[in-house]
């Protein structure tokens, strides 16, 4: 079953550009690649979602690697409001199992 | 548009008491789920639901039960709650069930309901 490793925590500088990388060396060829961020009191939010290569989207890119087996998270110009959690998750059996997640604090 | 809409937002029960966790989704989504967080961790599956009419275990089901009422509503019942079941629990759900078929699908989650055992 497919198992993600990322960092427990990151810290970050306003206005930086913010990379988060994940793990995910047993993931299965049909699988796609999911972030998601959760603010305290809150549920998780999609991010972005991915399968190979480059996605873009108004909030974050995500780069994934021919092998598929790491993916990183980018966060383009981070704000005091991008301090979050960040999971990343593939299929776990039926379904998505979350991590710990990347706990990210922006600082001004 | 509400979402995914959890009650009650807090609740406080002793051992042994039971209640009943209540989730409403008005997407018309066929897929809906019961995660719980505890402190410092990732959410963890208790039970989903694939689609109306059918229910199936996650990772954490033991002293929990569930009900897909009909496609909008899925319930989860704590028949005798225990301090081990303080927690936030967060209900989801989605089009289909995730990973299905290959295609990535998009989870909605509820703003939680944080429940504490005494």
């Amino acid at each position: 079953l497919a198992k993600t490793t990322q960092p427990i925590s990151m810290d970050s500088y306003e206005g930086q550009e913010v990379n988060i990388t994940c793990s995910h060396n047993n993931i299965a060829t049909n699988d796609y690649i999911t972030w998601y961020q959760q603010f305290p009191s809150q549920g998780p939010r999609f991010i972005i979602q991915g399968y190979k290569t480059k996605v873009t989207n108004e909030v974050a890119s995500l780069f994934i690697p021919a092998d598929r087996k790491s993916s990183t998270l980018s966060l383009p110009r981070v704000s005091l409001s991008d301090t979050a959690v960040y999971y990343c998750l593939v299929r776990n059996g039926q379904n998505f199992v979350f991590g710990p997640g990347t706990r990210l604090s922006v600082l001004p | 548009n509400a979402g995914v809409t959890q009650t009650p937002k807090f609740q406080v029960l002793k051992t042994g008491q039971s209640m009943t966790l209540q989730c409403a989704q008005d997407m018309n989504h066929n897929s809906m789920y019961w995660y719980r967080q505890d402190p410092g961790m990732g959410l963890r599956l208790i039970y989903y639901s694939a689609s109306e009419g059918t229910t199936d275990k996650g990772e954490v089901p033991n002293g929990y039960n569930v009900s897909r009422l009909n496609k909008r509503e899925f319930s989860l019942r704590l028949e005798s709650a225990a301090p081990s079941q303080t927690s936030v629990y967060f209900c989801a759900s989605s089009e289909a069930i995730w990973g299905t078929g290959g295609f990535g699908t998009e989870a909605f989650f509820g703003q939680g309901t944080r429940l504490t055992v005494v």
